[in-house]
């Protein structure tokens, strides 16, 4: 099965750096891989998404990277703010509503 | 977004009790919906697809009998912790998917067995 990635584990940077978080998956079959932001206590709240006839998707201060040959994504956030302090999660799945696998999760410090 | 609710959004019970938590998609139709345990400071980890009108299909390590659920309806899921313990407390979130392939959060059931 599918078997996600995630790292670093966490992350601390200044306010108004760029942190970018790494992902590699193992199936070949996976197309969708969606970024979630979990503040503590609450939901996973998807903040982008990008599908493997993509390579960058960008959405204000996110975008999201796709190296479908190497399998691995990325998430970069530029210009931080304290509010960016969260944990995220990158995940993959195959199109069609099947099940979404979920990395580790990094742990964000935005420090102002 | 689609929106998923989930009750209750927190439960204590006593050790050997079930507990049933609800999964509802509010303004979508979900054949699917997937169920997820996160523990503190963990990833959320899928414990098992639910589809509606037949069995769900559990990730491998979850006990079925444990963990009991009923897709009853397209808006419906529910998750039954059968014989709780201690082990089993956990913030359980629901899933469900609206529009193409993404997924949609319930805000999560945090469960405390004493």
């Amino acid at each position: 099965g599918e078997n996600v990635e995630q790292h670093p584990s966490t992350l601390s940077v200044q306010e108004g750096d760029s942190a970018v978080i790494k992902c590699t998956y193992s199936d070949s079959a996976s197309n969708y891989f969606p970024w979630y932001k979990q503040e503590l206590g609450k939901r996973p709240q998807l903040i982008i998404d990008i599908r493997s006839n993509v390579g960058e998707k960008k959405d204000q201060r996110i975008a999201v990277t796709l190296n479908k040959t190497a399998k691995h994504f990325s998430l970069h956030i530029t210009e931080t703010q304290p509010e960016d302090s969260a944990v995220y999660f990158c995940a993959a799945s195959i199109a069609g509503g099947f099940k979404t696998i979920f990395g580790a999760g990094t742990r964000l410090f935005v420090k102002a | 977004g689609a929106v998923v609710s989930q009750h209750p959004s927190w439960v204590i019970c006593k050790s050997g009790t079930s507990v049933k938590i609800e999964c509802r998609s509010l303004d979508f139709q979900a054949t699917t919906m997937f169920w997820y345990r996160q523990f503190p400071k963990q990833s959320l980890m899928l414990m098992a697809t639910s589809n509606e009108g037949s069995k769900a299909t559990y990730e491998q390590g979850v006990e079925k009998d444990k963990f009991l659920i009923n897709h009853a309806s397209l808006t419906l899921s529910t998750l039954t912790v059968t014989s709780a313990h201690p082990e089993d407390s956990s913030f359980y979130i629901c899933s469900g998917g609206a529009v193409e392939d993404t997924q949609y959060f319930g805000p999560g059931t945090r469960l405390t067995v004493l």
